[in-house]
C-alpha cells in the first residue's frame, strides 16, 4: 500500500513541552510539506522540503522545527515557543516534477 | 498579499441536484489550480486540477472551469450525492513558487 502516514492520530501535551509529529511516505516523492489547519480555516504552510537535508520556512514557521534526514520522513517538532499549538496538522508530499500534493490523514494536537 | 478566496463559506444542495462551488484568486501569475475535498477529521483528497492554458477540464461527475480574465475558478459536481458532503478547497500555485496557496474552504451539505 503506497501512501502517507502520520502518527499518532490524536496527541495531547502539556504546555511548555516540545512534541514531534511523524510523517512517512513510501511514494518515492521528493518534496514534503507541513500544514497547520485551525477550525473553519484553510491550510497554512509551516515548512517544506524539496530534497533530503534541505528545507525552507513557510508562512508560519515560528515555533516549529523540521528535519529531512531521509527521503521518506519529514518529522515536525512543535516547540514550547509556539504560542497556539493546538491545531490539526497535515503532512503532504509530491513528485519533484509534479504539482499535485498528496495528503496524509493528519494529527490533531491538543496542548493544555 | 496574494490570496485565494471563496465566495461562500457554506452551500446546501438537494441530493441529485448539481453543485457549483466558486473560488477567486488574485495572483495573475498563477498557472496551476487544484480542488481538494476534505471530510471531517481527514486529510484533503485530490478531486481535479487544471492548468492556466485550459478553460475547462472534466472528471467523473466533476468539472472545473477557469476564467483567467476575472481570475475565477469553479467546481461543478453533477448529481450531488450524500457522500459529497465535505469541505472543498481550491488552491493555486506558480511554477516558480512550488507551493500551493489554499483558500478558506466551502462547506457543502447535501440535503436528503
Amino acid at each position: 500500500d503506497g501512501g502517507i502516514t502520520q502518527s499518532p492520530k490524536y496527541l495531547f501535551r502539556k504546555e511548555g513541552q516540545n512534541v514531534t509529529l511523524s510523517c512517512e511516505q513510501n511514494l518515492n516523492h521528493d518534496a514534503m510539506y507541513w500544514y497547520r489547519q485551525d477550525p473553519g480555516q484553510g491550510l497554512r504552510l509551516i515548512y517544506y522540503s524539496q530534497i533530503v537535508n534541505d528545507f525552507q520556512k513557510g508562512d508560519i514557521a515560528e515555533g516549529y522545527s523540521v528535519s529531512r534526514e531521509k527521503k521518506e520522513s519529514f518529522p515536525l517538532t512543535v516547540t514550547s515557543a509556539q504560542k497556539n499549538p493546538t491545531a490539526f496538522y497535515l503532512c503532504a508530499s509530491k513528485k519533484g516534477t509534479g504539482d499535485e500534493q498528496y495528503f496524509g490523514p493528519g494529527t490533531r494536537l491538543t496542548v493544555t | 498579499g496574494e490570496s485565494v478566496g471563496l465566495h461562500l463559506p457554506t452551500l446546501s444542495v438537494q441530493e441529485g441536484d448539481n453543485s457549483i462551488i466558486n473560488c477567486a484568486y488574485s495572483n495573475s501569475a498563477s498557472d496551476y489550480f487544484i480542488w481538494y475535498k476534505q471530510e471531517s477529521g481527514k486529510g484533503p483528497q485530490f478531486i481535479i486540477d487544471i492548468r492556466s492554458n485550459m478553460d475547462k477540464r472534466q472528471g467523473q461527475r466533476v468539472t472545473v472551469l477557469l476564467n483567467k480574465t476575472v481570475k475565477h475558478l469553479s467546481l461543478q459536481i453533477a448529481a450531488t450525492q450524500p457522500g459529497d458532503s465535505a469541505v472543498y478547497f481550491c488552491a493555486e500555485s506558480r511554477r516558480s513558487a512550488r507551493q500551493l496557496t489554499f483558500g478558506s474552504g466551502t462547506q457543502l451539505t447535501v440535503l436528503p
